[in-house]
């Protein structure tokens, strides 16, 4: 149980383009999704909160209206990439925290790599 | 602010000998503190998990850790490391059990044959 999925895995997208990531639960229902951000070789940052129902908490320096956040359901959290550079080429990473009982722990996606050209 | 320092970048180990990542956090109340370890192009696989009680966890793949309040630290340990145990391994600390969490630089575990 407790799994978490990430689509697409991977995704090549040209300049100025927009690139959607969907970030699904599959298990259990989680009312709270994070997304993060890796660069090569270094940690991940986490970027926002999303709660369902309800508009996401950008961590600072995160552009909210570059990095659209939706979470209209109890399963399923999209993160949009709109008007993609290459500097946004990146590995994104959601987790998913799951309260159902005395859970109440967060599991990670495997992650999309990004790649701008 | 919850943070973690990962003061070791780089680590090379002999397959067969011991191992211990150090990861020391900064947070004012009882943290919840984890490790994951991450394959190159890979997601994380969490190793194991701080929440309260005993301060030695007990992890998959024969990782253990200790936390330790007065130092506060919770390194990770293995007495006889394998070649497939070569990866990045991260420290994380969350502030509230399944709030957001904050990881560490990572340390890049090497081992020679």
């Amino acid at each position: 149980g407790a799994v978490v999925s990430q689509h697409p895995s991977r995704v090549i997208c040209k300049s100025g383009t927009s690139v959607k990531i969907e970030c699904r639960s599959l298990d259990f229902q989680a009312t709270t999704m994070f997304w993060y951000r890796q660069f090569p070789k270094q940690s991940l940052m986490l970027m926002a909160t999303s709660n369902e129902g309800s508009k996401a908490t950008y961590e600072q320096g995160v552009e909210k209206d570059k990095f659209l956040i939706n979470h209209a359901s109890l399963t399923l959290s999209t993160l949009t990439v709109t008007s993609a550079h290459p500097e946004d080429s990146s590995f994104y990473i959601c987790s998913a925290r799951d309260e159902g009982g005395a859970r109440y722990e967060q599991y990670f996606g495997p992650g999309t790599r990004l790649t701008v050209t | 602010a919850q943070s973690v320092t990962q003061p070791d970048i780089h680590i090379t180990v002999s397959e067969g000998a011991s191992l211990e990542l150090r990861c020391n956090y900064s947070y004012g109340a009882t943290p919840y503190l984890f490790w994951y370890v991450q394959s190159p192009g890979q997601g994380l696989q969490l190793l194991l998990k701080y929440f309260s009680g005993d301060t030695l966890v007990q992890g998959i793949k024969g990782f253990e850790a200790e936390f330790k309040r007065s130092q506060s630290s919770f390194n990770l340990r293995k007495p006889s490391v394998h070649w497939s145990d070569a990866a990045e391994y991260f420290c994380a600390v969350g502030a509230v059990k399944g709030g957001d969490m904050r990881f560490g630089a990572g340390t890049r575990l090497t081992v020679k044959p």
